[in-house]
Order: C-alpha cells, then sequence, then structure tokens
C-alpha cells in the first residue's frame, strides 16, 4: 500500500465548471474524510465515511459540493458550478475506526478556478 | 464548532536553535490531542496523537506535552535543523472523531 492517494495533484478551471477529484484510501483503513485547506489557514472539515456510509455530511459548504463512495473503497469529491471563492487545497484522509495513530493524509489536490 | 488555537502563527529561527509552539484546545469533553507536520508539497504526517493528561511522547528530537485539565499542548523541537521546516498543525477530534485544526505554526530554519 502506497498511502492516501489523490488526483488530480492541480486542477485549473474556468468558474462555472463542474470538477470531480477521487480519493484511494489506504486499504485497511475503513473511514475516509475530506477536508478543505485556504492559505494561511488549518484545514477545514468538509465530510467523512465510515465504510460507504456517508455519516457527516452538514460542513460541506454549500449544495454545490457532494460526496460519495459508493463501493467503501474510494471516493469522490464534486464540485458543481464552480466559483472564485472554491480555490483552494483539497485534502483526503483515511484512519482505521477513530485514528489511534492519527489520519493518514494524501497531498491533496490544488483547484485553482478562474 | 469547536476552538483550537495555535502560537505562534509562524516562527524562524537559526539551526541549532531549540523551539516550542502551543495549542489551545477546549478543556471539556476531551478524547485526543493530535500534532501533524506538514511539509510544502507533501502530505501532512502524523507526529503524535496524545490522550491521557500529563502524557509526553517524542519522537527524535520532537516532543510534546498534554495538559488537558487547562487545555494546551506543547511542542518541542531540540536543535532545530533545516529539514524540520514545515507547517505544525494540532487537532482536536470532537466524539465523531472530525479533527478541527488549528491555523498551524509555520516554521523556518535557517542554516
Amino acid at each position: 500500500d502506497t498511502g492516501v492517494s489523490q488526483d488530480p495533484r492541480h486542477k485549473i478551471t474556468k468558474r462555472g465548471q463542474n470538477v470531480t477529484f477521487r480519493c484511494d484510501p489506504i486499504s485497511e483503513h475503513n473511514r475516509l474524510y475530506w477536508y478543505r485547506q485556504t492559505l494561511g489557514q488549518g484545514p477545514e472539515f468538509l465530510t467523512y465515511f465510515q465504510n460507504e456510509a456517508q455519516l457527516e455530511k452538514s460542513r460541506l459548504l454549500s449544495d454545490r459540493f457532494s460526496a460519495e463512495r459508493p463501493k467503501g473503497s474510494f471516493s469522490t469529491l464534486e464540485i458543481q458550478r464552480t466559483e472564485q471563492g472554491d480555490s483552494a487545497m483539497y485534502l483526503c484522509a483515511s484512519s482505521y475506526n477513530r485514528g489511534r495513530d492519527g489520519y493518514t493524509f494524501g497531498s491533496g489536490t490544488r483547484l485553482t478556478v478562474v | 464548532i469547536l476552538n483550537v488555537e495555535q502560537s505562534p502563527q509562524s516562527l524562524h529561527v537559526q539551526e541549532g536553535d531549540s523551539t516550542n509552539f502551543t495549542c489551545s484546545f477546549p478543556s471539556s469533553n476531551f478524547y485526543a490531542l493530535h500534532w501533524y507536520r506538514w511539509e510544502t508539497a507533501k502530505s501532512p504526517e502524523a507526529l503524535f496523537v496524545m490522550t491521557l493528561n500529563g502524557d509526553e511522547k517524542k519522537k527524535g528530537r520532537i516532543s510534546a506535552t498534554l495538559n488537558t485539565k487547562e487545555g494546551y499542548s506543547y511542542l518541542y523541537i531540540k536543535g532545530s535543523q533545516p529539514e524540520d521546516s514545515a507547517t505544525y498543525l494540532c487537532a482536536f477530534p470532537n466524539a465523531g472523531n472530525m479533527l478541527t485544526f488549528g491555523g498551524g505554526t509555520r516554521l523556518m530554519v535557517k542554516p
């Protein structure tokens, strides 16, 4: 297992376009988290899954944001009708249960909306 | 929404200096306190997960202490090296284990 993978690493899109990011967690980890990080701030929680169940989504920033984890393995985060304010680093992390040893993070997807 | 604060926001030190940063968090409903190191262009890396009041953990030249009664944790780096340059984040999980992160301390170590 090579850790948590995120794809793409960078995405530049025009305002109004839809974008989708993918996260492949560590295979033994049952929990998967999405965070967003903007310049000068710590990562901000968006949503998380335990296996295929999305257990918390109230922190998704608007109804333009949605996430799926269809088979309890990889996950996708979609942003519809992107806005310039969506420009940020989107981080994925995984853990086994509550993450006694911490979360394992991916390298993130840097989104720039022009 | 949990309030997790870190200070200072940034720190410049010379190689060989020892340094420390602070993380403050709510002292009620404590579950754990996480520390991460995030180097530029890499993934945040877990340093410590601390759960017990008075806990002290060490990893090489980096150590951390925890005071759950007063709601703070210190991270110490002894003899800073340029490769220690990174952003150090602390995070506090709630009952559902969603981590709330502090704003981070950005450390720059000059050779």
